[in-house]
């Protein structure tokens, strides 16, 4: 079946680095890619998206290119803030007759030290 | 209210209770979903609505769990005889439409403890 594999947390980094973090997926077929993140208290939002094979989604200065040789949607920023500090979660829409639900990796969990 | 909104925020129930979730959309969205998160883990889907009916009910663990949305609007999630295994955050998350977007509006979820 459809999964989502990323990178496990922590990941700790001081204000300015660059940041990776790696998802890979395993679907039949080329699905629709995201990344949601959930900050301290609030509730899972969604960062940014990507539709199709070699399609790049940004948003806050975060970009992940869709990339099915690899089947990854890595996600990258390339000077973090500590406001950044969050949960990020990479998923795949698993879409088709009443089917119509995300598949979510496991989370991880950022913390940017000022 | 602007966002999805669910009560309660934090429910602690005994084992072999009855326990309700309620959700409430943004206004006008068609498509309602709940997904269930473990500690650690990623949201699980549970449950698809489109409208008042439940298009996809595949994620449902068992037969103690049920959802509802009578009117397309709020949805209430029904868990009989909890288990210690139910503790989770529950989340409800509502869209537009119920097309292949994938883009949710999440609350903040209801953190159930089954003691």
């Amino acid at each position: 079946g459809n999964s989502v594999t990323q990178m496990e947390g922590p990941v700790t980094l001081s204000e300015e680095a660059f940041l990776t973090i790696n998802c890979t997926y395993t679907a039949t077929g080329y699905p629709s890619l995201f990344w949601y993140v959930q900050y301290p208290g609030e509730g899972l939002q969604l960062l940014l998206k990507a539709t199709k094979a070699d399609d790049k989604g940004s948003n806050k200065g975060f970009e992940a290119t869709y990339r099915k040789e690899t089947t990854s949607f890595h996600l990258e920023k390339g000077s973090v803030q500590v406001s950044d500090s969050a949960v990020y979660f990479c998923a795949l829409l698993d879409y088709g007759g009443a089917t119509n639900k995300l598949i979510f990796g496991t989370g991880t969990l950022l913390a940017v030290q000022p | 209210g602007a966002g999805v909104s669910q009560t309660p925020s934090n429910k602690v129930t005994e084992k072999g209770k009855y326990v309700e979730l309620r959700c409430d959309p943004i206004s006008g969205h068609t498509a309602l979903y709940w997904y269930r998160q473990s500690l650690g883990q990623g949201p699980e889907f549970l449950i698809y609505f489109q409208g008042t009916g439940a298009a996809d009910d595949s994620g449902l663990p068992n037969d103690r769990f049920f959802a509802v949305r009578p009117e397309g609007s709020v949805s209430t999630l029904k868990i009989q005889r909890t288990e210690r295994g139910d503790s989770a955050v529950y989340l409800c998350a509502s869209s537009q439409s119920g097309g292949p977007t994938g883009e949710l509006f999440f609350g903040e979820g209801s953190r159930l403890t089954v003691l």
